[in-house]
């Protein structure tokens, strides 16, 4: 029973094209997180939500959009995409901003490569 | 603000040698500190972590890290490394205030020789 499951793992996809990546968690956990890591393995946050709220929200083109529908839910849909956008795509949720514990729980990646 | 430094994006080890893994940080307030591991192919998993007391902490598959404020360190070890312990370790740090939003370097990788 996976904690933190995204849908697909894998996408491959022409440039221009409009994707999106799901995310759930069964943790009840209030905030979750999308993180980009590169080619070169560095890990990025790009969004978090806590409770379907937006609490972060990094220096990110506009042609991505989160959606949180309920706090189990965070989607990343993406708009027109780019070259750069190749990367593996990481949903990770947490316990509320102030918890005292930090940690987060990632799910397996959402590789996407554009073509 | 907060940033984590780690030295060595490669670490070569003979099976059964120690495991040395390095990290510093710099954080404003008091941190969180953390070490995961990602194996390939898959997402990132919690090896350990300080929040606050013990400054030496243990983790999973024999791992341990200890805190060192006046060092600013929180360098994680293994007393003897086995092969399935090749993987990438992100060390990551986070403000108590905000404990989700973490910082991650920018990874080390693992190898270990028969």
């Amino acid at each position: 029973d996976t904690a933190v499951s995204q849908t697909p793992k894998y996408l491959v996809t022409q440039m221009g094209n409009d994707k999106s990546i799901k995310c759930e968690q069964n943790l009840g956990h209030d905030t979750m997180y999308w993180y980009k890591q590169d080619s070169k393995k560095f890990l990025k946050i790009m969004f978090s939500y806590n409770n379907k709220e937006l609490i972060i929200n990094e220096t990110v083109p506009n042609r991505f959009s989160p959606k949180s529908p309920d706090k189990a839910h965070l989607n990343l849909h993406i708009n027109s995409l780019e070259l750069g956008d190749s990367a593996v795509y990481f949903c990770a949720s947490s316990h509320g901003p102030r918890s005292n514990t930090g940690e987060l729980f990632f799910g397996e990646g959402s590789r996407l490569t554009v073509l | 603000a907060q940033s984590v430094t780690q030295l060595g994006s490669h670490v070569s080890v003979s099976e059964g040698a120690l495991v040395l893994l390095r990290c510093n940080y710099s954080s404003s307030v008091p941190p969180y500190l953390f070490w995961y591991v990602q194996y390939p192919n898959q997402g990132l998993q919690l090896l350990l972590k300080y929040t606050t007391g013990a400054t030496l902490v243990k983790g999973i598959n024999g791992f341990e890290a200890e805190f060192k404020k006046s060092e600013t360190s929180f360098h994680l070890t293994k007393p003897s490394a086995h092969m399935s312990d090749a993987a990438e370790y992100f060390c990551a740090v986070s403000e108590r205030a905000n404990a989700g939003k973490s910082t991650f370097g920018d990874g080390t990788t693992l190898t270990v020789k028969p």
